[in-house]
Parts: structure tokens; C-alpha cells; sequence
């Protein structure tokens, strides 16, 4: 079983729309996650942080559920700016973070 | 502006020939990382350091060498002995333990002619 497990896409929505992605980790003792974005041939930049009473900012709120491992990352009004590749990324505590593979979104006009 | 920096951007070498990746970081961060990316997968990791003079294997480090004689640089040697050489590869540090996420350079993509 992989670490981080990300459905990979992709995820076809119109503008305006609200899409929710999911990932679960399989290590019980991780003890940060982070949602990064990934633009096409480009780095990953961090998005936010995921704290287990849940964030907000802006359009984007993250979930945390540790009793089912599971993070998740809601997008509201969606732009076609937001079109990317959303990464999982969990500290399992061994000095490394972990990245699952990432879920392509696309938002068409 | 503090930040990673990757150099050069784009590489391109022929078969059998060891390369030598840059990366330097002026965020004052005492942990710096490499990863590997290939077309539609997740990061590799392949060595890092948290610390000058010391560093750890990744879950990919054959055919790969580092040195961290400061803290500001971690250079990538991929040597011939890597297999498939080809890839993105991205450079990250973190202040210590990454609890608070990384930060990235803008990687270099790595082409073997």
C-alpha cells in the first residue's frame, strides 16, 4: 500500500463550480499534511497547511480526519486560474515529508 | 529576496557522462532535499541533509551522490551509473524537521542525449 494515495484525475469542472478532492495516508503516527500546488513543468508551491480543527483560506478549505487517515481539500467558485495539479503531502516523522502523486484539476470557461 | 535556486534550468548531456545539479538556498534553512519527478508520477526522493557535512539515502539514491559541505549548497551528482537519468529534478529545503512544509527551487530538467 503506498503511503499517500491521491485519486490522479482528472477533474473536469465548469468555472463557478465546487469540487472536493481526498487523499489518505497509511501511517497512523504522521503528524503535519500539507496541500501543495503543482502548475504544469513547474515546482510545487505550498497551498496550505492542514490542521486537525480544519482551515479555511479563501475559496480552499482542508479537512483532516485522523481516525480515517483521510485529508481532503475543498475548492469553491472555481477559477480557471485553479487549474493544476494538487498534491497530498504528509510528514510521517521520519525528517522527509511524502508526496502522493497529485490529482489533476481542469476548470473550463 | 530569500529563496532556492536551481541551476541550470534545462541540461542536456550524453549517455555515460556524470552531471553535476546546483542548488543553493539563502533561507538560512539547515535541511535541504532532492527529489525526482518522471512524466504523470509523484516526487522520488533521492538524498537529503539536515544537517553540514552529514546526509541520508533517499528511497532512490543508487546512481546518485551529494555533498553538503555548507549549508547553503547541496549539489546532485547523477552519475552513470543512473540508469534512466532522465527526469525533473527539484531541490527543497526546510527550516529543520519539515513540519512546516518545504520550499522549492524551480528545479532542472534533466535530458540524456
Amino acid at each position: 500500500r503506498k503511503e499517500v494515495e491521491q485519486d490522479p484525475g482528472p477533474f473536469n469542472v465548469p468555472e463557478g463550480a465546487t469540487v472536493a478532492f481526498n487523499c489518505t495516508y497509511s501511517n497512523s503516527a504522521s503528524q503535519s499534511f500539507f496541500w501543495y500546488r503543482q502548475d504544469c513543468r513547474k515546482e510545487p508551491k505550498l497551498l496550505m497547511s492542514v490542521y486537525s480543527s480544519g482551515n479555511e483560506d479563501g475559496r480552499f478549505t482542508a479537512q483532516l480526519n485522523r481516525a480515517s487517515q483521510y485529508i481532503s481539500l475543498l475548492i469553491r467558485d472555481s477559477k480557471l486560474s485553479d487549474s493544476a495539479t494538487y498534491l497530498c503531502v504528509v510528514n510521517t516523522g521520519f525528517q522527509k515529508l511524502v508526496f502522493g502523486t497529485g490529482t489533476r484539476l481542469l476548470v473550463s470557461p | 529576496d530569500g529563496g532556492i535556486t536551481q541551476s541550470p534550468k534545462y541540461l542536456f548531456r550524453k549517455e555515460g557522462q556524470n552531471v553535476t545539479l546546483s542548488c543553493e538556498q539563502n533561507l538560512n534553512h539547515d535541511a535541504m532535499y532532492w527529489y525526482r519527478q518522471d512524466p504523470g508520477q509523484g516526487l522520488r526522493l533521492i538524498y537529503y541533509s539536515q544537517i553540514v557535512n552529514d546526509f541520508q539515502k533517499g528511497d532512490i539514491a543508487e546512481g546518485y551522490s551529494v555533498s553538503r559541505e555548507k549549508k547553503e549548497s547541496f549539489p546532485l551528482t547523477v552519475t552513470s551509473a543512473q540508469k534512466n537519468p532522465t527526469a525533473f529534478y527539484l531541490c527543497a529545503s526546510s527550516i529543520g524537521q519539515p513540519g512546516y512544509g518545504y520550499t522549492f527551487g524551480s528545479g532542472t530538467r534533466l535530458t540524456i542525449v
